[in-house]
């Protein structure tokens, strides 16, 4: 069955330091990838999106990868600040429109 | 443009009651899904409604259904509850003007079922 696994445990970084978070993902084609925040007892709130035949994106701070060979994005975070301190969370679409989430990452920003 | 809504904020209900859930779209976008999520399970796709038709499903038991208006409004219910059903249940909508299916979520209503 379709997987996607995201670093499990929270990460913790000090400020000024680039983040790099992990999606994993198996049994699985995708045509996209999307990168989403959530804050405590908020919606996610899109991020980035990555197609399949794109190898990075860059929007200001943040940076995506995509390697559909190894079947693994990496989501960086440049010059991080304690307002980036969220949960981030991956998702894998295909031409269906069906979104499946990974269990997000908790990033922690200590000044 | 104002965001997705979703009524109510927050639900306590029993086992075994039903309940229904509303959203409301960002004004022109007709897609709406529905997702479950739980500290364990995270984020679980629930259905996806567009111009009134379901046009996607996720693993869910038929006691979870949904439905969406003319005017793309969408509701959501669940009948005999169980426990496990206790969740942050998220409405989002997309334009999908350019089929990147860029999710906008709602702020979610909080079911506890006791």
């Amino acid at each position: 069955s379709q997987k996607i696994e995201q670093n499990s445990e929270a990460l913790n970084i000090q400020e000024g330091k680039t983040a790099t978070l992990t999606c994993n993902y198996t049994n699985y084609s995708p045509a996209y990838l999307q990168w989403y925040r959530q804050d405590p007892g908020r919606g996610p709130v899109f991020l980035l999106l990555i197609r399949e035949n794109e190898k990075e994106k860059r929007k200001e701070r943040l940076k995506v990868t995509f390697d559909t060979t190894l079947k693994q994005s990496l989501f960086h975070i440049t010059a991080s600040q304690p307002a980036d301190s969220a949960t981030y969370l991956c998702a894998l679409g295909n031409q269906g429109g069906k979104l499946i989430f990974g269990q997000g990452t908790e990033l922690s920003v200590k000044p | 443009k104002a965001g997705v809504t979703q009524t109510p904020r927050y639900l306590i209900k029993t086992r075994g009651q039903q309940v229904t859930l509303s959203c409301s779209p960002i004004s022109g976008h007709r897609s709406v899904s529905w997702y479950q999520q739980t500290p364990g399970q995270g984020l679980q796709f629930l259905f996806e409604y567009f111009s009134e038709t379901q046009r996607n499903k996720g693993n869910f038991p038929g006691r979870f259904s949904g439905r969406q208006f003319s005017n793309s409004r969408s509701e959501m219910n669940v009948s005999t509850l169980e426990l496990g059903d206790s969740a942050l249940y998220l409405c989002a909508s997309s334009s999908e003007d350019r089929g990147l299916n860029e999710q906008f979520f709602g702020p979610g209503t909080r079911l506890t079922v006791l």
